[in-house]
């Protein structure tokens, strides 16, 4: 069974440039989590979808990032415009159902001088 | 505002001896608690996954969940140095309607297996 997909996996941005994040999650699985992992903390999550609806975004900053899951499958995160505090790993989750275990993919590591 | 509490360590821990590691909750009604691992520059992998109070054990792994205290731990048993890594707990909470919340990590604890 194949994971979950991220793209890319490193970028170098400067502040108040744009940038985008691909996901796709495991095949059948309806909920995806877009989390941030600042260095040594642990995953923030910044929004949850179900199939294609968002299902909680109270700590997405959406004044400067958004996210959408077309047709319930891929999802893309985009931040505009960058500060130097959005440094930080971005990692994709999918579930099979709700409350049960994430699986997460590789990450995109984002770095903004 | 949900938390979740950790010693981030780091956990010092012979080779072949029990590591234990703890974890706290906030919110009384978390219904779903997992152990992730995660290798340093690498993503987090999920270790175990414990829904009601008891042990449950799976290899040398062993999860345990306290609801009343709100505890849940992770044992490791005869601990390997490819054990070393951050472990983070994480909790979720089922709503009546049937949907969840995701999953609210804690921040993580850092456990050395000493050769």
């Amino acid at each position: 069974e194949a994971g979950v997909a991220q793209s890319p996996r490193y970028k170098i941005i400067e502040k108040r440039q744009s940038v985008a994040f691909w996901c796709n999650p495991i095949s059948g699985h309806a909920t995806l989590y877009w989390y941030q992992q600042i260095l040594g903390q642990g995953p923030k999550l910044l929004i949850q979808f179900q199939n294609n609806g968002v299902v909680d975004d109270s700590q997405l900053p959406k004044d400067r990032f958004s996210a959408e899951r077309l047709k319930g499958v891929d999802s893309t995160l985009k931040i505009q415009p960058a500060k130097l505090e959005d440094s930080a790993v971005y990692l994709c989750a999918s579930s099979p159902r709700v409350g049960t275990e994430a699986f997460f993919g590789q990450g995109t590591r984002l770095t903004v001088v | 505002q949900k938390e979740v509490e950790q010693n981030s360590g780091p956990l010092s821990v012979p080779e072949g001896a029990i590591a234990s590691l703890n974890c706290t909750y906030s919110d009384r009604g978390s219904q779903s608690f997992f152990w992730y691992r995660q290798y340093s520059g690498k993503s987090p992998e999920l270790i175990m996954s414990i829904y009601s109070n008891g042990d449950k054990e799976d290899g040398r792994f062993t999860a345990q969940l306290n609801k009343a205290s709100q505890y849940v731990s992770l044992l490791i048993r005869d601990s390997q140095p490819s054990d070393s890594a951050t472990y983070l707990c994480a909790v979720n909470m089922m709503y009546s309607g049937g949907g969840a919340d995701g999953l609210t990590f804690g921040k993580g604890t850092h456990l050395i297996i000493q050769p």
